[in-house]
């Protein structure tokens, strides 16, 4: 157990619509990080942040996009699904952003149709 | 740029043998390296990880990693592999700003 939650743990969407996962870090992270992994792929950083502040984007459009709270919970958005979307979806916390291991939660399988 | 390459896609093994699984890392700095384990279904639990120090790295469930620079290898080993090792294996390397890089992964089939 890493004490990182997410919810739902599955999802089915339609081409277009939106979507909101959330996260909930160990306590005392303030820095999150989400990873969306392909099936049969690793996964793939799409942002971190720290502070409640984004801290660091991979190659995802703006589509994407999250929020971090100060009770150490946070979201990922994805505005205007494609089926290429559906994947399973990591997030991670950690204590800091330099040299510190990220725990990650049990992630949240999407399905878009 | 980094990246990780882990060249074996699925390995088998059968219960009690000896595994090593490869990773080869690119990256312009002293490199942060993790391996992760993934069970079906499963988020990502750390199995161990380098940031400096001895390059000979102990981890948890009797796993163990050799960091070679002159390599550019990460590689995982165990001495005796249990039939609970199944499961998928992630190599990854950090990318500076606490992001991670990882390989595409290895399937690890154990055989009674």
């Amino acid at each position: 157990e890493t004490g990182v939650t997410q919810s739902p743990t599955h999802l089915i969407k339609t081409r277009g619509q939106q979507v909101t996962l959330r996260c909930s870090s160990q306590s005392g992270h303030n820095t999150v990080s989400w990873y969306q992994q392909a099936l049969g792929q690793g996964p793939q950083f799409i942002f971190q942040y720290y502070r409640e502040e984004e801290n660091g984007r991979g190659n995802f459009p703006p589509r994407f996009s999250g929020l971090q709270f100060p009770n150490y919970s946070s979201e990922l958005n994805v505005n205007a699904l494609e089926l290429d979307d559906s994947a399973l979806y990591l997030c991670a916390s950690s204590g800091d952003i330099h040299q510190e291991t990220q725990y990650f939660g049990p992630g949240t399988r999407l399905l878009v149709l | 740029a980094q990246s990780v390459t882990q060249p074996d896609i699925h390995i088998t093994v059968s219960e009690g043998a000896s595994l090593e699984l490869r990773c080869n890392y690119s990256y312009g700095a002293t490199p942060y390296l993790f391996w992760y384990v993934q069970s079906p279904g499963q988020g990502l639990q750390l199995l161990l990880k380098y940031f400096s120090g001895d390059t000979l790295v102990q981890g948890i469930k009797g796993f163990e990693a050799e960091f070679k620079r002159s390599q550019s290898s990460f590689n995982l080993r165990k001495p005796s592999v249990h039939w609970s090792d199944a499961a998928e294996y992630f190599c990854a390397v950090e990318g500076g700003a606490n992001n991670l890089f990882f390989g595409t992964g290895t399937r690890l089939t154990v055989i009674p």
